[in-house]
């Protein structure tokens, strides 16, 4: 069965600074991930998804994934952190191949940045 | 401008009065399902439908129903609201359906926060 774990549920860091929220997933088959951030009182916006191809997914503002078979991972980065990235991000994975009937989420990591 | 509407967003009520949270899209999507958001749990599927008439279990469907009559709605209901159900609720649509593979961008509502006393 597929499975999400984000570690670490609460990140936080500095403005300018590299962000890293990590996603590992397990899955029996070839997976699609997504990565979702929510804002407060909002619902989840996509961020980004890898689903077959390049292994190095860019997003929307300035977020990017890396798809890495062997490691299980689909972290998220971004070089430079601002105050506006504040809010909860949430990996997911699809749960069969080549596409979903749920998205498999992971428990979230709520993104700090102070100045 | 593409939305997907719940109502309401936030609701306090008893245990055992029935209710219904409403979900409409205007994007002419064929998927359509319902999250439950849960603090350190992440989301759960609670139901799905790929199509009109076509809905299946999610992973947490005791306690609720759903219809899909219409494309554009899909509402859960609460037959018997308990305390356990208190939860952030959201639906989420996306373009494929039935018999296409869904790859593509779940688009949420803004959620229902649902509080059971």
């Amino acid at each position: 069965a597929q499975s999400v774990t984000q570690l670490g549920s609460h990140v936080s860091v500095s403005e300018g600074a590299l962000v890293l929220l990590r996603c590992n997933y397990s899955s029996s088959v070839p997976p699609y991930l997504f990565w979702y951030v929510q804002y407060p009182n909002q619902g989840l916006q996509l961020l980004l998804k890898y689903t077959t191809g390049a292994t190095l997914v860019k997003g929307i503002n300035g977020f990017e994934a890396e798809f890495k078979k062997s490691e299980t991972s689909f972290h998220l980065t971004k070089p430079s952190a601002h105050m506006s990235d504040a809010a909860e991000y949430f990996c997911a994975v699809s749960d069969q191949p080549g596409g979903y009937n749920k998205l498999i989420f992971g428990a979230g990591t709520r993104l700090a940045v102070h100045p | 401008e593409a939305q997907v509407t719940q109502n309401p967003r936030y609701l306090i009520t008893v245990t055992g009065k029935k209710l219904t949270v409403t979900c409409s899209q205007n994007m002419n999507h064929e998927y359509m399902s319902w999250y439950r958001q849960d603090p350190g749990l992440g989301l759960r599927q609670i139901y799905y439908s790929m199509n009109v008439e076509v809905t299946d279990k999610g992973d947490v469907p005791e306690g609720y129903k759903v219809s899909r009559k219409e494309k554009r709605n899909f509402p859960l209901i609460l037959e018997s609201p308990s305390p356990n159900q208190t939860s952030l609720y959201f639906c989420a649509s996306s373009l494929f359906g039935f018999g296409e593979p869904n790859t593509g961008e779940l688009f949420f509502g803004e959620g229902s926060r649902l509080t059971v006393l």
